[in-house]
């Protein structure tokens, strides 16, 4: 069946402009995670959404960054005023449901904020 | 101390030898574990779970030690295609929390 995909996959933006980024989860998986990688670095975790609610947005670096999640599917990302340390690759998985489940991972998204 | 913890590496291994990676984790509560590896400039993807009586999946071996706190995983007869990073996973310890470590970086050569 078809993974996770996100979209898009790379993105060149100005600084101070929002950008979003769109994360389509594999069916039937209930929750869904956003992380962030800058290179050569671990992951960075930034929110988890169970169903359509967020429990967790502790890894939410500022108030610039905000998530949604609609329908219990897609989700998108926000990034408003965007700062050049916002460039990094954004990581989208899905799993199950949140807690033990195995965790599945999107290709990424690319951000980079000249 | 960090919530789970790996050896950076890198390691340096020929084709054909055996190489194991620990990684420790502190919250005795948690639940799963997993070991995922994360090639260069690509998204991670799940290598095995590692469950409570060990586990083998071809000439990959995982490990869980419980009372000392860390997962293991042992490649046997390397191979170059093995090159990649290693990232450990720990999930649970009250409510969701999924940590990733911050990845063991593998080299095989020649």
């Amino acid at each position: 069946g078809a993974g996770v995909s996100q979209s898009p996959s790379n993105k060149v933006t100005e600084k101070g402009k929002d950008v979003e980024l769109r994360c389509d989860p594999i069916s039937g998986h209930t929750a869904l995670y956003w992380y962030r990688q800058s290179l050569g670095q671990g992951l960075e975790f930034l929110i988890y959404f169970q169903g359509n609610s967020a429990p967790d947005k502790s890894g939410l670096p500022s108030d610039r960054f905000s998530a949604e999640r609609t329908g219990g599917s897609v989700s998108t990302l926000t990034i408003q005023r965007t700062q050049q340390e916002d460039s990094a690759v954004y990581l989208c998985a899905s799993s199950l449901a949140s807690g033990s489940y195995e965790q599945y991972f999107g290709p990424g998204t690319r951000l980079t904020v000249t | 101390r960090k919530e789970v913890e790996q050896d950076p590496g890198p390691f340096n291994v020929p084709e054909g030898a055996t190489v194991a990676f620990n990684c420790t984790y502190s919250n005795s509560a948690s639940q799963s574990f997993f070991w995922y590896r994360q090639d260069c400039r690509k998204e991670p993807k799940l290598l095995m779970s590692v469950y409570s009586s060990g586990n083998e999946d071809g000439r990959f071996t995982a490990q869980l030690n419980r009372a000392s706190q860390y997962i293991s995983l042992l490649i046997r007869d390397s191979k170059l295609s093995d090159s990649a990073t290693y990232l450990c996973v720990v999930n649970g310890g009250g409510g969701f929390k999924t940590i990733f470590g911050a990845g063991t970086r593998l080299f095989v050569k020649a």
